[in-house]
């Protein structure tokens, strides 16, 4: 059974800096990987989504990577700003059982002014 | 296109009560899915549409739940007999059966039972 991971549960960091959350799978047998943002009580704003085959995503100054044999992701928010203060969630979506999602718990992210 | 559109945004009710919740999704969408998110927690799978047919159902999804989508294109979800524990955020997302498979979701149902 597919198992998400994401530590650390919550990040507090000062604006400005650059930071990391991290995802990992028990499985790596994925069709691809996605990353979201969740502001409080609302729906998930997709970031970026990772095809298996690939190693990295970008969109502007967020990077996602994929390590697919280590069972591993990062998100890489470059020059965090408040406005980035949200829940983010990864997901992957397994090979066996491929039309769902399987999600992390996510990681609660607080950039301070 | 407005993406993913859910109704209601929040509802209300009594224990024992039913309730349904509509979903439309992006239009040119085969794929349809239904989560449910309690407070602190990832989404969990419930149910998954490819056009009208229901082809994955969780076993999260007890008989008090069911899930429809006539025609292909919106879907509800209906619980009966609602429960306490039925309280959470009820997430539909679509995604494209060709090519990429991104998954967008709608701004969720937030369902309290009292």
């Amino acid at each position: 059974k597919q198992e998400v991971t994401q530590i650390p549960a919550a990040l507090s960091v000062p604006e400005g800096e650059n930071l990391v959350l991290n995802c990992s799978f028990t499985d790596s047998a994925i069709y691809n990987l996605q990353w979201f943002r969740q502001d409080p009580g609302k729906g998930l704003t997709s970031l970026l989504l990772i095809q298996s085959s690939q190693r990295e995503q970008t969109s502007g100054r967020l990077n996602a990577s994929l390590d697919k044999s280590s069972g591993r992701s990062t998100l890489y928010i470059a020059a965090s700003q408040p406005g980035d203060s949200a829940t983010y969630l990864c997901a992957v979506r397994p090979i066996q059982g491929a039309q769902k999602l399987v999600f992390g718990q996510g990681t609660r992210l607080t950039i301070n002014p | 296109d407005t993406g993913v559109s859910q109704d209601p945004r929040h509802k209300i009710t009594k224990r024992g009560q039913n309730v349904t919740f509509r979903c439309d999704p992006i239009s040119e969408h085969n794929r349809l899915y239904w989560y449910r998110q309690t407070l602190g927690q990832g989404p969990e799978f419930l149910t998954y549409f490819q056009n009208e047919a229901q082809l994955e159902k969780s076993r999260l999804l007890s008989d008090r739940f069911s899930a429809e989508r006539p025609k292909g294109s919106f879907s509800t979800l209906e619980i009966q007999r609602t429960e306490q524990g039925d309280s959470a955020m009820y997430l539909c997302a679509s995604s494209a059966l060709q090519g990429s498979t991104e998954a967008f979701f709608g701004q969720g149902t937030r369902l309290t039972v009292v």
